[in-house]
């Protein structure tokens, strides 16, 4: 399976509604990473937060990591139709230089 | 900068053909991903490269593929022969430095008749 495994696979919100959406994982990690995914193209980069925080921001984003339960979670707070994508956890190891990507939340901003 | 460019950006062949994809990463970046996306299994890291030398191939299914990179500026996966089962969509990132983001590009959908 999976290194990462997000949770739910799939999300439909109102718009202005704040959505959560939850990566967990099974080995020790370096650095936690989140992207986006708009259909039909490549994946965006969004926050990264390393092994020894536990909560970032970054505008209407907010990521926690609770490296105790190998899991993550990412917030995005007053959803808009533009946050409709597939989001996407990806676990740095450290070392070995590559990343291991999640199954995907798709998420739908209803209007 | 113009970011990762991939071409074609959509490829259409019948079983048996020869198939290459083709990478520019952004200038600087000194490691390079191939990458295939499913709906089946989800992103899979096939091979990437550091400073143009291959690092770990472990993810390429078959000998049908193979990866290059000659030099800083590209990179291609091809495959060959192709079969339907080759159908997703490919992408190419790069980054720089050991840690941190990848910057993807826009991929190509490849479908194998």
């Amino acid at each position: 399976s999976q290194q990462g495994e997000e949770d739910p696979q799939a999300l439909s919100i109102q718009e202005g509604e704040n959505a959560t959406m939850n990566c967990s994982y099974k080995t020790s990690i370096n650095n936690l990473q989140w992207y986006r995914q708009n259909s039909g193209r490549g994946l965006v980069h969004l926050i990264l937060i390393r092994s020894n925080e536990r909560e970032k921001h970054s505008g209407r984003l907010r990521v926690t990591l609770d490296t105790s339960k190998k899991s993550s979670s990412l917030l995005i707070t007053a959803s808009r139709a533009a946050d409709t994508a597939s989001y996407f956890c990806a676990t740095d190891p450290g070392g070995n230089e590559k990343l291991t990507f999640g199954t995907g939340t798709r998420l739908t901003i209803i209007p | 900068d113009a970011g990762v460019i991939q071409s074609p950006r959509h490829e259409v062949t019948e079983m048996g053909q020869e198939v290459t994809l083709r990478c520019k990463p952004i200038s600087g970046h000194d490691y390079l991903f191939w990458y295939r996306q499913t709906m089946m299994r989800g992103l899979e890291l096939l091979i990437y490269f550091n400073n143009n030398v291959p690092i770990d191939d472990s993810g390429m299914p078959e000998d049908r593929f193979s990866a290059k990179m000659p030099n800083a500026s590209f990179s291609t996966l091809k495959i060959q022969p192709s079969e339907p089962r080759d159908s997703a969509v490919y992408f190419c990132a790069s980054r720089s430095g050991l840690a941190g983001d990848q910057f993807f590009g826009p991929g190509t959908r490849l479908t194998v008749l």
